[in-house]
């Protein structure tokens, strides 16, 4: 069993539209969650961080961290074209050897 | 620019060659990790720094893969005799610990 599991999709959605990207994983010992977004032939981009269990909101972006459930989740509000791209969630410990594990990222589209 | 910067961008080589990349991490960041990258996969582990030591290695880093942080600093990522399956994006991250910055990555193609 892999430590992250991420549906790759791909997800397409029209513009204005309310995505939900999630991940699961399986090593409790996780303390630190983030989502990062990857435009094609880029290096990944910070998103979101978060720390434990909980919320978090940046703008139009909100990741939640269910920590009982092992299953985190970054919510898109209102997409725009801009969004498309990949997203991929991280995740790491204090407990886990100084790594962060990646899922495999799903792609998304905003169809304008 | 205070992000992480990784030069070439691109590189294409002929098999056999070598092949070397740099990466100047976040200045006050004393972690730093390099990653391959596969299409429709995620950034897999190569190596980890803390300064200029070499903590880990993945199994995945063969004797053909060499990297350095001489003066914990930048860092040298360095492919001897390339292979076709050499062919990927190799990124590289700094960390404060809680979470990483990648650099944009240098695309490698090996012909």
């Amino acid at each position: 069993q892999k430590e992250v599991e991420q549906d790759p999709g791909p997800l397409s959605v029209p513009e204005g539209a309310i995505v939900s990207l999630n991940c699961t994983y399986s090593n409790s010992a996780f303390q630190y969650f983030m989502w990062y977004r990857q435009y094609s032939r880029k290096g990944p981009e910070l998103l979101m961080y978060t720390y434990s269990s909980g919320n978090k909101e940046d703008g139009r972006f909100t990741a939640q961290v269910d920590k009982s459930s092992k299953y985190i989740s970054l919510f898109i509000r209102d997409s725009q074209p801009s969004d498309s791209a990949t997203y991929l969630c991280a995740m790491s410990g204090t407990n886990t050897g100084n790594q962060f594990y990646f899922g495999t990222g799903t792609s998304l589209t905003v169809i304008p | 620019d205070t992000g992480v910067s990784q030069n070439p961008r691109h590189k294409i080589t002929k098999r056999g060659q070598n092949v070397t990349f740099r990466c100047d991490p976040i200045s006050e960041h004393n972690r730093l990790y390099w990653y391959r990258q596969t299409l429709g996969q995620g950034p897999e582990f190569l190596t980890y720094f803390q300064n200029e030591a070499q903590l880990e290695k993945s199994r995945l880093l063969s004797d053909r893969f060499s990297a350095e942080r001489p003066k914990g600093s930048f860092s040298t990522l360095e492919i001897q005799r390339t292979e076709q399956g050499d062919s990927a994006m190799y990124l590289c991250a700094s960390s404060n610990q809680e979470t990483q910055y990648f650099g944009p990555g240098t695309r490698l193609l090996v012909l």
